[in-house]
């Protein structure tokens, strides 16, 4: 079967770095987004990834290895409105969308 | 309006009701979707609608029936449902359905549903 597997819950520190992990075994590989959801709110796109290697913008930074079935997500300079669900989401082979359970992220002044 | 306007944002419901969830997209996009969002659960596509056809129906029951007028508009027509269907539904819409590159999702806020 095709499964996403992401932290359910991760807690980090104002103005620190926080990195959410995301592994994935799925039917091909046609690119893996990252998608950002405060509490009663929509999700957001925050990034795309197709070739490996790391896509920064601004203080967000997503990280992708095809080979490893890996990626990661990485925050710099935490504020407290990145208090947030980041989700995971991979498109197979038929250009079906695969999505994580999510990462509650934390964030502690 | 701009984005994806989903309504009512909350709706309680018995089991013997029938409600309709509306979705609005000024996207000029040609793809929409459904999802079902369960606490500490993946996201679970319902069905998608691509130039108002249905393309996938993800073996959702029949108790929730979908509709596309036209590619701006989606409903959720919903009867006889049952507790386990309490989930925030999200609906969705995208430049297409398929091919490469990144066919980028926006989402609505979504309709709480919670069924007594």
């Amino acid at each position: 079967g095709q499964n996403i597997d992401q932290p359910t819950e991760m807690t980090a520190t104002e103005g620190a770095i926080v990195q959410i992990n995301c592994t994935y075994q799925t039917s091909g590989f046609n690119g893996l987004f990252w998608y950002q959801q405060h509490a009663g709110e929509a999700p957001t796109f925050l990034s795309y990834n197709v070739l490996d290697g790391l896509e920064e913008k601004g203080r967000f930074s997503s990280f992708l290895s095809r080979s490893k079935g890996y990626s990661y997500l990485l925050l710099k300079e935490l504020q407290m409105k990145d208090s947030a669900s980041y989700l995971c989401a991979v498109t197979d082979s038929n250009y079906q969308l695969i999505w994580g359970a999510g990462t509650k992220l934390i964030i502690k002044p | 309006e701009t984005g994806v306007t989903q309504t009512p944002r909350h709706l309680v419901m018995g089991m013997t009701n029938k409600k309709s969830l509306k979705c609005e997209q000024h996207l000029g996009h040609n793809a929409m979707y459904w999802y079902k969002q369960s606490a500490k659960k993946p996201l679970e596509l319902m069905f998608v609608y691509n130039f108002k056809e249905q393309t996938e129906n993800n073996s959702v029951p029949s108790r929730f029936s979908p509709e596309c007028p036209n590619s701006s508009h989606l409903f959720l027509h919903l009867h006889t449902l049952q507790p386990e269907d309490s989930a925030l539904y999200l609906c969705a819409s995208s430049p297409r359905t398929s091919g490469g590159g990144a066919n980028v999702l926006t989402f609505g806020a979504g309709s709480r549903l919670t069924v007594l």
